[in-house]
């Protein structure tokens, strides 16, 4: 198993700014996924970050919006830009593990955007 | 497109109770499904994985089936306790994409 650690763990955000959470792994691993989770909805993955690459964006999800970076094999930062009340969610990190890939995911970030 | 879905209804049952979850999910059966807690403020943590040619999974208190012929998985906690209180989510595995797609979750109230 991974142990994920965030930061930061919650924050209250003015419309129009942007915030990076981060994401720190115990272990090294190539693939870092980043998660949307909005109240009383799934799980929706953003995109994947690779080290060394661009991240992979999922539809709906725009470099833009959602800059990553992944500077090393335990590391990686989101950005939410220039933020809307509509971006106010949980922002999980995972990684997997295991011969099957469980997804171990990180405490996640709970962003309110007023 | 592929989907899960699970009952979004909070459960609520009695402690020493059996809980079933249920988990339908459409088009073609993935290659394994995997079941998740999540406690409130919290990243969800795995449970148990169960494969497409399996039938039944258990560990301890836990146990999950996987009917392709219902195109479903039920999630089974017996003797639950008021710890058990949490949502499970359903996942699906997608080998041709490699990603995982969530259920919206069940929240599970264990009654003492």
């Amino acid at each position: 198993s991974a142990v994920i650690s965030q930061k930061p763990s919650r924050d209250i955000c003015q419309r129009g700014t942007s915030l990076t959470i981060q994401c720190q792994v115990d272990s090294q691993v190539t693939m870092m996924f980043w998660y949307r989770q909005q109240p009383g909805q799934s799980l929706t993955l953003i995109a994947t970050a690779n080290q060394g690459s661009e991240a992979t964006y999922e539809s709906g999800f725009v470099i833009d919006k959602f800059p990553i970076s992944r500077p090393n094999l335990t590391f990686s930062t989101l950005t939410v830009s220039n933020m809307s009340p509509e971006d106010s969610s949980i922002y999980l990190c995972s990684v997997r593990g295991g011969q099957l890939g469980t997804q171990y995911f990180g405490p996640g970030t709970r962003l309110l955007v007023l | 497109s592929q989907k899960i879905e699970q009952n979004s209804e909070a459960l609520n049952i009695q402690e020493g109770k059996t809980a079933t979850l249920t988990c339908n999910y459409t088009n073609y059966s993935p290659a394994y499904l995997q079941w998740y807690r999540q406690d409130p403020g919290r990243g969800p943590v795995f449970l148990l994985l169960i494969r497409e040619n399996e039938k039944e999974k258990r560990k301890e208190r836990l146990k999950v089936t996987f009917d392709t012929t219902l195109k479903q998985s039920l999630f089974h906690i017996t003797a639950s306790q008021p710890a058990d209180s949490a949502t499970y989510l359903c996942a699906r595995f997608t080998s041709g994409t490699y990603k995982y797609i969530f259920g919206t979750g069940t929240r599970l109230k264990v009654l003492a």
